[in-house]
């Protein structure tokens, strides 16, 4: 099974900052990896996919990149509605997912 | 509209069985691949089951293999799991998934319903 690894699990951040979150996979995954962001008591939502692939209607400042084994997700310019807990997920093999990242305002 | 509903949670011992039930609307549920996705409380996100469109493949994970049943009913716009079994580390929302398709690389969730709650306890 692919293990994924999230980092931080949790991070405070004030609005207008940059905030990066890594996920990074225990084998290659090519840019198998989507970005899903959940806020309290929703279902998940899809903003990235195939690593670095703006989902429709999603707002341009969230960002993903990388490849292999090592992504990054990122917000530009942080806004007060990007509050949630986001997560990683890999679908080279059978999907899995990183644990979470939950953001919070400062 | 993309709309997918769960429904069938509730209370059940240990050793018991539910039978979850997705009802699809929206879009031409025969054309895509669905999965089940599950969130214990206060945790993040497990990948349960996966089905086809034809209903030809199916995956599980390991933690449910040999006790749950995904299934769907085509003409009836509907996605299942048949839940066996029961254990303590099941309690969680349910939650159906539609996977994404040809606009994507692989199993990408680009839809969720709003999720059913499993609680197993005596």
């Amino acid at each position: 099974d692919i293990q994924m690894t999230q980092s931080p699990s949790s991070l405070s951040a004030s609005v207008g900052d940059r905030v990066t979150i890594t996920c990074q996979a225990s084998q290659d995954i090519s840019n198998y990896l989507n970005w899903y962001q959940q806020k309290p008591g929703k279902a998940p939502k899809l903003l990235i996919y195939d690593a670095s692939n703006l989902e429709t209607g999603v707002p341009s400042r969230f960002s993903g990149s990388g490849s292999g084994t090592d992504f990054t997700f990122t917000i530009s310019s942080l806004q007060p509605e990007d509050i949630a807990t986001y997560y990683c997920q890999q679908y080279d093999n059978l999907p899995s997912f990183g644990q979470g990242t939950k953001l919070e305002i400062k | 509209e993309v709309q997918l509903v769960e429904s069938g949670g509730g209370l059940v011992q240990p050793g018991g069985s539910l039978r979850l039930s997705c009802a699809a609307s929206g879009f031409t549920f025969s054309s895509y691949s669905m999965n089940w996705v599950r969130q214990a409380p206060g945790k993040g996100l497990e990948w349960v089951s996966y089905i086809s469109s034809s209903s030809s493949t199916i995956y599980y994970a390991d933690s449910v293999k040999g006790r749950f049943t995904i299934s769907r009913d085509n003409a009836k716009n509907s996605l299942y799991l048949q839940m066996n079994s029961l254990r303590d580390e099941d309690t969680a929302v349910y939650y159906c998934a539609r996977d994404g398709g040809g606009g994507y690389s692989g199993s990408t969730f680009d839809y969720w319903g709003q999720g059913t709650l499993v609680t197993v306890s005596s």
